[in-house]
């Protein structure tokens, strides 16, 4: 079980919006971390805790190791409205977990 | 640069079957993973199990193990879900996503979806 905080959050344009995911055991770095906007398939945007798919703008990041880790938009755009979840990987046995979710709004 | 093609939206009564189908357009599998995720209306993102053509290697997620069946053909890229005994609540949109895995030095195994299909969604009514 993973464990994603806040489960919805509302900013203004140009905020620092941060969320945070607690994975259940020492996963080194393999969190990885989705965009979905409302009606469409989410997105990959950071992958192994802190790397940016290539095409994804720099305002997003992440960070964090073993069970901790932390996902940011250094300033918020319209375009960023969506749901974001964490997702970590179990190899024995193999199994895919995903955060709850946390839905960023516009204040 | 591939593209993952879902087939089109399927409506089932309770008790039947469903396969959702998903094409490798512009590419092929190679030797990555194909996954597939449901959501349930206005719930979360559901890992269902994986399947590795190469290795005609398959995973299933506990809660649907015995209920769900995943296939995948390897000469037309083309990777498949089939899911029995429906009940109302497999209502969902089922994704299928291309899955990059490996392991670190370190001996952590890492695994995450690159390329996401556009969804099929299944409905359950009587």
């Amino acid at each position: 079980q993973m464990t994603q905080s806040p489960s919805s959050l509302s900013a203004s344009v140009g905020d620092r919006v941060t969320i945070t995911c607690q994975a259940s055991h020492d996963i080194g770095d393999c969190l990885n971390w989705y965009q979905q906007k409302e009606g469409t398939a989410p997105k990959l945007l950071i992958y192994d805790a802190s790397n940016l798919k290539p095409g994804v703008p720099s305002r997003f990041s992440g960070s964090g190791s073993g069970t901790d880790f932390t996902f940011t938009i250094s300033s918020l755009q319209p375009e960023d409205i969506a749901t974001y979840y964490c997702q970590q990987y179990d190899n024995l046995p193999p199994e895919i977990s995903f955060g709850p979710g946390t839905k960023v709004s516009l204040k | 640069q591939v593209q993952l093609v879902q087939s089109g939206t399927e409506v089932r009564k309770p008790g039947s079957s469903v396969k959702v189908s998903c094409k490798a357009s512009g590419g092929t599998f190679s030797s990555n993973a194909v996954t597939w995720v449901r959501q349930a209306p206005g719930q979360g993102l559901e890992w269902m199990g994986r399947i590795i053509p190469i290795l005609d290697m398959i995973h299933y997620a506990q809660k649907l193990q015995g209920r769900v069946t995943l296939t995948a053909d390897k000469s037309t890229s083309t990777a498949y879900m089939e899911l029995s005994s429906l009940r109302s609540d497999d209502t969902a949109i089922y994704y299928c996503a291309r899955g990059i895995y490996g392991f670190q030095s370190l001996g952590y195994h890492y695994y995450y979806m690159d390329v996401w299909g556009k969804g099929t969604t299944v409905i359950v009514s009587s």
